[in-house]
C-alpha cells in the first residue's frame, strides 16, 4: 500500500525556517517526481515545488522560489522541503504527493502557521 | 503559465441527480495533462480523473471526464451522498503544475 506520512509542521514566526519531511513506503520511491503542494486555511489548492526522481531537477511556483529548496534522500525514502524567510502568506497545510499518473497518491497534510 | 477557471462557485444538488462541473483553460491544453480532484473536508485531495476522461484507481464509473482545447468537464452521474465534497482540475505543463480554484459540490 502506498503511504506518504509528512511531518515537520508548528508554529513559527514571521523570517523563521522550518523543515518538513515526507516518508514514503509501498512503493519504489526512487523511481518517482514528487511535489509540494500547499492549501491555506479556506483556501484552495496551490502547487509549491517538484523534483524529478534523483533530485537533479527541481523547480518552484514564484511565490517561494529563493526562499524554500525540496530535496530528497532515496536511501531513506523521504522527500524534504526547507522553508526559510516565512511570511504569513506561507501559512497552510503542506501535502506531499507522487507523480504518477497525475499526482496520484498524496499524503495527509502536515500543518504549518507562520505568526508572531 | 495556464490559468484555469472553474465554475460554478457551488454547485447545489440531490442526491441521485446529475453534477456537471466545467474547467475552462486560458490556452489549449493537451489531453495528457488534465486532471480532477476530489477533496473532502479535513482531507487530502484524491485523483478521481487524468488525462481527460481516464477514471483513477477506485473511482466508480459514475465519474466521467470529457472535453478538449480550453474547454473541460466532470460530470456525476447518480450522485452518491459520499460524491459531495470540493471538486479540483489541474493542468500539468513543462513541469508546472497549476490548479482551479474549485467548485464545491453541495447537498441541496
Amino acid at each position: 500500500e502506498v503511504q506518504l506520512v509528512e511531518s515537520g509542521g508548528g508554529l513559527v514566526q514571521p523570517g523563521g525556517s522550518l523543515r518538513l519531511s515526507c516518508a514514503a513506503s509501498g512503493f519504489t520511491f526512487s523511481s518517482y517526481w514528487m511535489h509540494w503542494v500547499r492549501q491555506a486555511p479556506g483556501e484552495g489548492l496551490v502547487w509549491v515545488s517538484r523534483i524529478d526522481s534523483d533530485g537533479g531537477s527541481t523547480i518552484y511556483a514564484d511565490s517561494v522560489k529563493g526562499r524554500f529548496i525540496i530535496s530528497r534522500d532515496n536511501a531513506k525514502n523521504t522527500l524534504y522541503l526547507q522553508m526559510d524567510s516565512l511570511r504569513a502568506a506561507d501559512t497552510a497545510v503542506y501535502y506531499c504527493a507522487r507523480d504518477g499518473t497525475h499526482l496520484d497518491y498524496w499524503g495527509q497534510g502536515t500543518l504549518v502557521t507562520v505568526s508572531s | 503559465e495556464i490559468v484555469l477557471t472553474q465554475s460554478p462557485g457551488t454547485l447545489s444538488l440531490s442526491p441521485g441527480e446529475r453534477a456537471t462541473l466545467s474547467c475552462r483553460a486560458s490556452q489549449s491544453v493537451g489531453s495528457s495533462y488534465l486532471a480532477w480532484y476530489q477533496q473532502k473536508a479535513g482531507q487530502a485531495p484524491r485523483l478521481v480523473i487524468y488525462g481527460v476522461s481516464s477514471r483513477a484507481t477506485g473511482i466508480p464509473d459514475r465519474f466521467s471526464g470529457s472535453g478538449s482545447g480550453t474547454d473541460l468537464n466532470l460530470t456525476i452521474n447518480r450522485l452518491e451522498p459520499e460524491d459531495f465534497a470540493v471538486y479540483y482540475c489541474q493542468h500539468y505543463g513543462s513541469s508546472l503544475v497549476t490548479f482551479g480554484q474549485g467548485t464545491k459540490l453541495a447537498i441541496k
